[in-house]
């Protein structure tokens, strides 16, 4: 298996432009978390997917940020509009249904919002 | 709100020596504590976890020590590598849901 797949790797954007980050699972996990990392914050959890219905999104800091899972291969977060405090690493996770404790990450999508 | 607090923000250890990185939890209702370890460029992987009914889990050169009554758990990383150099994230959950993370240690284990 190929892990969690994230893209881009890298995003470069202005202020006030729309960033679409993806994500897929891996095969058969029913569960997808995203987290947002910063020096300042660490790793927080942004919102939780179990087969594909969002659980938890109390971590989503505004309503600038969105995230949706229209299928059980495929995650979007989006941030709309963007601003510079928004630049962190963004990391998708996914389990196994129930094993929420056993999560796999993907390697991240570095953002940086001038 | 930080749910589980970790220690130190930073650790620097000569090769051979023990590496010790703690944390903390007020939570009782938590009942798995996994350990994470995170080298640049990458995600976090799953390292080694306890269940709060032992005390103690070794898997080869790494212990999570268990301390129900104090609410702590820390990670000891015996005879200390360079290759063992990343950052430590300690977290905490409640019966397989999302997990709550501490705000990492970053480990440099020099030659």
């Amino acid at each position: 298996d190929a892990g969690v797949i994230q893209s881009p790797r890298h995003e470069v954007t202005e202020m006030g432009q729309e960033v679409t980050l993806r994500c897929k699972p891996i095969s058969g996990h029913n569960s997808l978390f995203w987290y947002r990392q910063t020096m300042m914050r660490g790793l927080e959890l942004l919102i939780y997917f179990n087969n594909n219905v969002p659980i938890d999104d109390s971590g989503m800091p505004e309503d600038r940020f969105s995230a949706k899972m229209p299928n059980a291969s495929f995650s979007t977060l989006k941030i709309q509009p963007s601003e510079p405090r928004d630049s962190a690493v963004y990391f998708c996770a996914s389990s196994l249904e129930n094993r929420a404790n056993e999560q796999f990450f993907g390697p991240g999508t570095r953002l940086t919002v001038l | 709100q930080q749910q589980v607090k970790q220690s130190p923000q930073s650790l620097i250890v000569q090769k051979g020596g023990i590496s010790i990185i703690n944390c903390a939890y007020e939570n009782t209702a938590f009942d798995y504590f996994p350990w994470y370890q995170q080298f640049p460029g990458k995600g976090p992987a799953l390292l080694i976890a306890i269940r709060p009914d032992v005390s103690e889990k070794k898997e080869g050169r790494f212990t999570i020590s268990f301390n129900k009554s104090a609410k702590q758990f820390s990670l000891h990383i015996m005879d200390s590598q360079p290759g063992d150099s990343a950052t430590y994230f300690c977290a905490a959950s409640i019966a397989g849901y999302a997990l709550n993370f501490g705000k990492g240690t970053s480990l440099l284990v020099t030659p």
